[in-house]
Order: C-alpha cells, then structure tokens, then sequence
C-alpha cells in the first residue's frame, strides 16, 4: 500500500517570501502521478499542481513549482513570492497509474497549514 | 469548481440515527468517490463508483454504504451514525468524457460538515 508523510503539520512566513513544504511517499509503482492540493478556509479542495512520476523535468504553474526526486521519492512544494491567499492548508496526494477503466484513487498526507503574514 | 454540489453543507445528527449524504455532479463523469477529513489524518478513501450500480470499498469503509441508481448521484449513508464518523465528508469526480486520459486529477465538492453528538 502506498503512503504519504507530510512532516510538517504547520508552516509560516512572512508575505513575499519563498517557503518550500515537504513531502515524501512511499510506494513500489513505478508509474504514478502526485498532486498537491491546497484547501483554503472555505473548506474547497483546489488543485495547484500535478506531476507524472514518467517526466523528469520539474512541474511549474506560475509561483508553484515541484521539486520530484523519484529515487528519493520526495516531492515538495516550493511557493515563490508568498501571498495573503496562499495562507491554506496543502495535501500532497499520491495516485498510480490505473489502466483505461480503472478509478483514480487518491492517497493523501496529513497536510500542512501554511500562513502568510502580512 | 466542476458542477459538483454536496448536500447538506451541514449537519449535526445523534448517536444511532442513520444519516444520507449526497453528491450530485452536473459533468457526466464516470468516477466518484467519497472521502473524509479528520486532523493529523488528511482525507481516507471511503467508498467509490466506477459506474451506475458499480461501487467498491476504500481504505475506511466500515459503517458506511453507499449506492449510484444515476450517473449524477452518489449517495453516502451512514446506517447507525456513531461518534468516531464526526468528520468533513468529500465528494469527488474524475474521468470524463472530454479528459484525454483516464488519469486526470480529482475535481472535489465543498464538503459537508457532520457533527454526531
């Protein structure tokens, strides 16, 4: 079964600094995909960025980008020039590869709650 | 968000009475899944569907049950609601018709809040 540890429950910095959250997994596919979610207080699940565990190169969406080491299986987080709503709770999600009829189960860490300060 | 609405957004239930959630989606998607959220836990699969009357377990799935009659619909019922199953119910969504592959990522409701005292 695969696993997700998010190692840090709580996170904080100050508006326009970088902050890097950490995730590791642990898993024996060798085709999989990882996700990082983020939930602000209005409780919505809303999806930041994804990676393909196939693709070496690093997934980037504006601020947000990954740092994925496969060999390592570490996957964080790095948000680039905080801002006020970034402040939110972040999962990192785990999925692998399921074949052409097959549900897209998800495993998720623990989260770790971000705040930005003003 | 994906035409996903939950409802109710709220509830708070006593110890032993059943209680239905639902999840209506509006994007004729194949999948959809239930989750909770509990602190220092993240969310755990409950139940999931993978097609009208196709449904199959996750990670936690005692005490609940779930049925699909219409691709829109996916219902959670908690036969005997207890204490412990005080949590943030998701639903979710994936592999519809206009994805290019059947591993998209999850598109999530607002959840309901269900309190049992």
């Amino acid at each position: 079964a695969q696993t997700v540890t998010q190692s840090q429950p709580e996170m904080s910095v100050q508006e326009a600094e970088t902050v890097t959250l950490s995730c590791t997994y642990d898993t024996s596919e060798n085709n999989y995909y990882l996700f990082w979610y983020k939930q602000p207080p209005s409780r919505q699940m809303i999806l930041v960025i994804r990676q393909e565990a196939y693709k070496q190169q690093n997934a980037t969406e504006n601020r947000f980008s990954v740092n994925f080491q496969k060999a390592a299986k570490s996957f964080s987080l790095k948000i680039s020039d905080s801002q006020l709503g970034d402040t939110a709770m972040y999962f990192c999600a785990f999925m692998k590869h399921a074949p052409s009829k097959g549900a897209q189960k998800l495993v998720f860490g623990q989260g770790t709650r971000l705040t930005i300060n003003p | 968000d994906a035409g996903i609405t939950q409802s109710p957004r709220h509830k708070v239930t006593e110890t032993g009475t059943p209680v239905t959630l639902r999840c209506h989606q509006t994007e004729n998607h194949r999948y959809m899944y239930w989750y909770r959220q509990d602190p220092g836990h993240g969310l755990r699969l409950i139940h999931y569907s993978y097609g009208v009357k196709d449904t199959d377990k996750g990670e936690v799935s005692d005490g609940y049950s779930v049925s699909r009659s219409k691709t829109e619909d996916f219902l959670l019922t908690l036969e005997s609601a207890t204490s412990s199953q005080t949590s943030v119910y998701f639903c979710a969504i994936s592999g519809g018709r206009n994805m290019g592959s059947y591993n998209s990522p999850l598109h999530f409701g607002n959840g309901t809040r269900l309190t049992v005292t």
